[in-house]
């Protein structure tokens, strides 16, 4: 079946780090690919997502592209704040399927 | 508008009692999904339901749980006589549209379910 394996955390970073959260996948078909975030006391927001191979997704900074070759979908900022700190998802669902297939989540937390 | 409601946030039960999980989807949309998320593990995808109709169940345990989403108020995740490995966050999302990954599920802030 499908899965998701992600970084284990947790990250805890200096403002202005780099941010990496390697995210890798198994899937029969040509999945869509999402990053999920949730912050403290909140439900999970879209990140952003792609949907074919070497699509890029970007929002907020954020970027992930999709590796169909290496079946990865790592996440990047180039320079985090403190209102990053979250827990973020990898998840991805085969075409034309709405579940999703989520890793185990990733805490990152950014200090002043 | 709203995002995706769930009460309670936290609830906690003991060992044989029922747990109802409530989920108010957003506004205008009529297709709702449960996730479960156990300890250190990722979300794990239980039921889809739209108004009045379960989609697809595959997700959820044979026994002890159901799911409902009336035409009018929320939607419902029910467990009967809770155990201990039913302690989890219960996570509700929901879509204007049904079908297709690519359609992107909302989703609320969960409900922690202790059992004791």
């Amino acid at each position: 079946g499908d899965s998701v394996t992600q970084m284990e955390g947790p990250v805890t970073l200096s403002e202005e780090a780099f941010l990496t959260i390697n995210c890798t996948y198994t899937a029969t078909g040509y999945p869509s690919l999402f990053w999920y975030v949730q912050y403290p006391g909140e439900g999970l927001q879209l990140l952003l997502k792609a949907t074919k191979a070497d699509d890029k997704g970007s929002n907020k900074g954020f970027e992930a592209t999709y590796r169909k070759e290496t079946t990865s979908f790592h996440l990047e900022k180039g320079s985090v704040q403190v209102s990053d700190s979250a827990v973020y998802f990898c998840a991805l669902s085969d075409s034309d399927d709405y579940k999703l297939s989520f890793g185990a989540g990733t805490t990152v937390t950014v200090r002043a | 508008n709203a995002g995706v409601m769930q009460n309670p946030r936290h609830l906690v039960r003991r060992r044989g009692q029922e747990a109802r999980l409530r989920c108010s989807p957003m506004k205008g949309h009529s297709h709702v999904y449960w996730y479960r998320q156990l300890p250190e593990e990722g979300l794990k995808f239980m039921v889809y339901l739209q108004k009045e109709n379960i989609i697809d169940e595959s997700g959820m345990p044979k026994e002890r749980f159901s799911a409902e989403f009336p035409k009018e108020g929320p939607s419902i995740l029910r467990i009967q006589q809770v155990v201990r490995g039913d302690s989890a966050a219960y996570f509700c999302a929901s879509s204007p549209r049904g079908t297709s990954g690519n359609n992107e599920q909302f989703f609320g802030p969960g409900t922690r379910l202790t059992v004791l």
